[in-house]
């Protein structure tokens, strides 16, 4: 298995320009969960889902931000408007929801807002 | 809600000598341990994990952590480090019989030196 799919790796916008991340978890894994990682705040847990239902997404920000999974195998997580203050990179993790299993993480998109 | 403490924010080793990171949790229940490594750059990899049985668990590349239920902690150990074992490491903690999201600590960041 090729692991958890972000794209893209690295994006660089404009403040006020809508961003798409995308996610593939691993084929099988039904629960997915999207990350964000800053130095001031480390690793927080924005919004995850179980069978492609979003369960917990008390983490998101603010109204800027949405997440959706519309199948089993991909996810998106849109901030429209995007500001500076939204530069991390933003992890997608995915896991059996079944008890005893770890998360699997992906590589992350580095986003720079401008 | 739970909660992770990492108390060493930096550590810096010299090579070979021996590595203890402390971890301690909080929450009145059961609950699966993890330490996570990130690599600089890259995405966070699964060390070692705790689900039940034996509280001293062995890990990838020499680590072991040891589940000391009176004291909610989960300290990260390696009796020699390795300059390549230079990477950001992060304690986790999810509920057993739950939601599966991992609650983080802050990391600590380990630099060994050559």
């Amino acid at each position: 298995d090729a692991g958890v799919i972000q794209s893209p790796r690295h994006e660089v916008t404009e403040m006020g320009q809508e961003v798409t991340l995308r996610c593939k978890p691993i084929s099988g894994h039904n629960s997915l969960f999207w990350y964000r990682q800053t130095m001031m705040r480390g690793l927080e847990l924005l919004i995850y889902f179980n069978n492609n239902v979003p369960i917990d997404d008390s983490g998101m920000p603010e109204d800027r931000f949405s997440a959706k999974m519309p199948n089993a195998s991909f996810s998106t997580l849109k901030i429209q408007p995007s500001e500076p203050r939204d530069s991390a990179v933003y992890f997608c993790a995915s896991s059996l929801s079944t008890a005893n299993t770890e998360a699997f993480f992906g590589q992350g998109t580095r986003l720079t807002v401008v | 809600a739970q909660s992770v403490s990492q108390h060493n924010h930096h550590v810096i080793l010299s090579e070979a000598a021996s590595l203890e990171l402390g971890c301690n949790y909080s929450y009145g229940g059961t609950v699966n341990l993890f330490w996570y490594v990130q690599y600089p750059g890259q995405h966070l990899q699964l060390l070692l994990k705790y689900f039940s049985g034996d509280p001293l668990v062995k890990g990838i590349k020499g680590f072991e952590a040891e589940f000391i239920k009176s004291k909610f902690s989960f300290n990260l150990r390696k009796p020699s480090v390795q300059w390549s074992d230079t990477a950001e490491y992060f304690c986790a903690v999810n509920v057993r019989g739950s939601a599966r999201q991992l609650t983080f600590g802050s990391g600590t960041q380990l630099t060994v030196l050559p």
